[in-house]
């Protein structure tokens, strides 16, 4: 238990559906993060909000879209997705953005299946 | 840009050998280093993290080293048992959110 909860964990979509990955972290953090883990490619960074901001969008396609409410949720809405997009989705959390110091905690992830 | 590399990308070993797993790192300036565990299906744990002051940290039969200007780190795994099969994954933190590796799948073989 890293602190850090995704839901749902497994998710089977239709492309012309609509979902959406739910994020909490209860470790009282500043930072939330989603990363894209697909097979034999590094994490990929997908975005980043820091005190409910959004400071990085990793050139992310429009189909994704997040939404941070407060500094413990963090949402990723899904809709119109390509086959291609089926990964693992990671939400992470710490305490600060930028500098040293800040270990991340990872949720177990979402896995996400477009058919 | 960053870019993070780990060697081999796979590895198995009989139980009980000592092991090193690779990663390097081509922008030296870096704030810190972590190692990660990641189990299949699962999300990844922290292991250990270096900061770039340091040259190594330890926990239980982990050890890992940082060599900051020569864009190297190891994770040193003694007495190996097939609990510790998982892939690792190194990351590295400069002013910008982690960059990782593809990650070493080790097999620890009974």
């Amino acid at each position: 238990e890293t602190g850090v909860t995704q839901t749902p964990r497994h998710l089977v979509m239709g492309m012309t559906n609509k979902k959406s990955l739910k994020c909490e972290q209860h470790l009282g953090h500043n930072a939330m993060y989603w990363y894209k883990q697909s097979a034999k490619k590094p994490l990929e960074l997908m975005f980043v909000y820091n005190f409910k901001e959004q400071t990085e969008n990793n050139s992310v396609p429009s189909r994704f879209s997040p939404e941070c409410p407060n500094s413990s949720h963090l949402f990723l809405h899904l809709h119109t997705l390509q086959p291609e997009d089926s990964a693992l989705y990671l939400c992470a959390s710490s305490q600060g953005y930028r500098g040293q110091g800040n270990t991340i905690y990872f949720g177990e992830g979402s896995w996400l299946t477009v058919v | 840009k960053q870019e993070v590399t780990q060697i081999p990308a796979a590895l198995s070993v009989p139980e009980g050998e000592n092991l090193v797993l690779n990663c390097s790192f081509t922008d030296s300036a870096i704030y810190n280093l972590q190692w990660f565990r990641q189990d299949p299906g699962k999300g990844l744990t922290s292991l250990l993290l270096i900061q770039s002051s340091q040259r190594e940290q330890t926990s239980g039969r982990l050890n890992a080293s940082l060599d900051k200007s020569s864009g190297r780190s190891t994770l040193y795994i003694a007495a190996s048992q097939p609990g510790d099969s998982a892939t690792y994954l190194c990351a590295v933190k400069g002013n910008t959110p982690l960059v990782f590796g593809k990650g070493t799948r080790l097999s620890v073989i009974a």
